[in-house]
């Protein structure tokens, strides 16, 4: 069974701080790598991703960072804010062409105002 | 362009009651996902759709579960009968390798309890 783990499964961030989020997957069939923002009562929204040929990618205040060799990757949030307190949940999608994403437990980010 | 739709978006039922979710994925979108998301926890893939092909559905509880995708469309995910062990929240997700380089996309989801 292909896992994907997260840490932390929770965190607590100031307002202005920086969120770092760590995911770690166990083999190399993944070819794409999302994460997830969810607020309580809604559906995960896809918030960044990246593909394994990329080291980082940055999109306004969220990077993501891929070691491929160590087979991690990391969301950073900089400059948390109170409204980016939710669950973040990264995944990764199967290279077998059958786009079966394996999600993680998830992280719950409070960013204390 | 709208979202991906599910309803109804609360559901409260008795143990051994059936109980029916559907799903519009986004137009265009060939592929469809049925997961559940327990408290807490990151969502679990139940059955994937190619069109109207359950291309994966080794997760799902057969025993008591169905899903059906007429038309390659709209999906319908089945539970009969309900057990306690069964409340979560249902999500539905959708994607294309044309439109949306398989990029999912997910729906509110409709959040079941068993009483």
């Amino acid at each position: 069974q292909q896992q994907v783990k997260q840490s932390p499964q929770s965190l607590i961030v100031q307002k202005g701080g920086i969120s770092i989020i760590n995911c770690a997957y166990e083999n190399t069939a993944f070819d794409y790598f999302p994460w997830y923002q969810q607020f309580p009562g809604k559906g995960p929204a896809l918030l960044i991703a990246i593909r394994p040929d990329v080291s980082e990618k940055k999109e306004g205040r969220f990077t993501i960072s891929f070691n491929k060799s160590a087979k991690q990757f990391s969301l950073h949030i900089m400059d948390s804010q109170p409204g980016d307190s939710a669950t973040y949940f990264c995944a990764a999608r199967s290279t077998s062409g059958t786009y079966k994403y394996i999600f993680g437990t998830g992280t719950r980010l409070k960013v204390l105002a | 362009e709208a979202g991906v739709v599910q309803s109804p978006r609360y559901k409260i039922i008795e143990k051994k009651q059936p109980v029916a979710f559907w799903c519009n994925p986004i137009s265009g979108h060939n592929t469809l996902y049925w997961y559940r998301q327990n408290l807490g926890q990151g969502p679990e893939l139940l059955i994937r759709y190619e069109n109207e092909e359950a291309v994966d559905d080794s997760q799902l509880p057969k025993d008591r579960f169905s899903a059906e995708r007429l038309k390659g469309v709209d999906s319908t995910l089945k539970i009969q009968p309900a057990e306690l062990g069964d409340s979560a929240v249902y999500l539905c997700a959708s994607s294309s390798r044309e439109r949306s380089r398989g990029t999912q996309y997910f729906g509110p989801g409709t959040r079941l309890t068993v009483l």
